[in-house]
């Protein structure tokens, strides 16, 4: 069974830039989560969808950050303008909804903002 | 708000001896507690999960005991082997694994 796959690996860019990372969840997993792993700290989750549908974006800076999980498989995190402070591992993760059921996460893309 | 706290961010322990990690939560309605293991460059990967109905579940050299009264959990591995060298984190759920909340982590040594 393949895992969470995400892209880029790697990342860097200029402050007030955009970026944008990509994730393609574990088949069949219909709960998606991102997030957000600065040096040294626990993952934070940014967002969770449920399908298409969000069902938790209270810690997603809504003014810089946006993600869409448009037709309820493959998920984009934009960052636009990004910040200094912006500068962290992002993971992404999936699970198949039940609650004992664990998240997978994939491998993060780390982005470096200069 | 830190719900989740790892408060020791290293630990080194001798190979073939028990390493005991600790975790710290302050949101009584947790109830489901995971730990995940990463390696650098890779995603967590999970390890043992725990209900708030258990106070211990164990899997292979793995086990974790759950004290609800002093709301804290820790993680046993035992023996330690040098491929257990990794970050480890603890996670806490209300309602179960859907939404987590991750300490902060405790990077593990093995020594040989």
């Amino acid at each position: 069974e393949a895992g969470v796959a995400q892209s880029p690996r790697y990342k860097i860019i200029e402050k007030r830039q955009s970026v944008a990372f990509w994730c393609n969840p574990i088949s069949g997993h219909a709960t998606l989560y991102w997030y957000q792993q600065i040096l040294g700290q626990g993952p934070k989750l940014l967002i969770q969808f449920q399908n298409n549908g969000v069902v938790d974006d209270s810690q997603l800076p809504k003014d810089r950050f946006s993600a869409e999980r448009l037709k309820g498989v493959d998920s984009t995190l934009k960052i636009q303008p990004a910040k200094l402070e912006d500068s962290a591992v992002y993971l992404c993760a999936s699970s198949s909804g039940g609650l004992a059921n664990e998240q997978y996460f994939g491998p993060g893309t780390r982005l470096t903002v200069t | 708000d830190q719900q989740v706290k790892q408060n020791s961010p290293s630990l080194s322990v001798q190979e073939g001896r028990i390493s005991i990690l600790n975790c710290d939560y302050t949101n009584s309605m947790f109830d489901y507690f995971l730990w995940y293991k990463k390696y650098p460059a890779e995603g967590p990967t999970f390890l043992i999960s725990i209900s708030s109905i258990k106070d211990k579940n164990e899997d292979g050299r793995f086990t974790v005991f759950l004290n609800k009264s002093a709301k804290h959990l820790s993680l046993h591995i035992v023996p330690s082997q040098p491929g257990d060298s990794a970050v480890y984190f603890c996670a806490a759920g209300v309602g179960g694994a859907q939404k987590l909340v991750f300490g902060q982590g405790t990077r593990l040594t093995i020594n040989p």
